[in-house]
């Protein structure tokens, strides 16, 4: 069974420090994929990052970066310079691959979210 | 381009009256998601159509719950009769399939039901 644990409920910060959400994830499955999603106080999953099983290579997108690690099954993401739009809640989520060569996602595994405030 | 639409945002219904949600995928998108968070726990996956056909019901909870997805187009969730348990966010989300890495699932802003 898939399972995705995010050991942070809550988080508060500052304008301009920098923040580490984290996410540690649990399958038996050699090929997967690994997503985090924002939540902004509208509702709505906002889809940040997709990473299959076999790419550990860390992303860089502007202030985000996401440090993938297999050997000890994480995926955390960290947030420069935070904002004050930044305040959501973030989900990291896990799906097994699906489709001809695992080409394919299917139903994601969410952690529980972690409910980040940054002050001014 | 539209995203996911989900009616109606909100929902209070009395248990044991009958609810239905609605949710609209991004045009041309095959696949359909619901899922749904229970009280601050995690999001929880509840079923999948592939067009208008179930792939994966797995996490339905139970048979108050039904799923449809007639033309595969929209899709509505009915869940009768409701129950104190069922309240929570429901979300909808849809993506497209292809031979290579998909697109991820956009996501609708979820229909909150109370029952009280």
């Amino acid at each position: 069974a898939q399972k995705v644990t995010q050991a942070q409920t809550e988080i508060s910060v500052v304008e301009k420090e920098d923040v580490t959400l984290d996410c540690v994830y649990e399958t038996r499955d050699t090929t997967y994929y690994l997503f985090w999603y924002k939540q902004p106080p509208s509702g709505e999953l906002v889809f940040l990052i997709r990473r299959n099983s076999f790419d550990e290579q860390n992303e860089i997108s502007g202030r985000y970066s996401w440090n993938f690690q297999k050997s000890t099954s994480s995926f955390n993401f960290t947030i420069t310079a935070s904002q004050v739009v930044d305040s959501a809640v973030y989900f990291c989520a896990l799906s097994e691959a699906i489709g001809a060569g695992g080409t394919s996602y299917g139903k994601l595994t969410f952690g529980q979210g972690t409910i980040l405030t940054v002050h001014p | 381009e539209a995203g996911v639409t989900q009616f109606p945002s909100h929902s209070v219904i009395e248990k044991g009256q009958t609810v239905t949600l609605r949710c609209d995928p991004i045009s041309g998108h095959d696949n359909l998601y619901w899922y749904r968070r229970v009280m601050g726990k995690e999001i929880k996956f509840l079923l999948h159509f592939v067009k208008e056909s179930k792939q994966d019901e797995s996490g339905m909870p139970n048979n108050r719950f039904l799923a449809e997805r007639t033309g595969g187009t929209y899709s509505t969730l009915k869940v009768q009769p409701a129950e104190l348990e069922d309240s929570g966010v429901y979300f909808c989300a849809s993506s497209q399939e292809g031979l290579l890495m998909n697109t991820e699932a956009f996501f609708g802003q979820g229909t909150r039901l109370t029952v009280v």
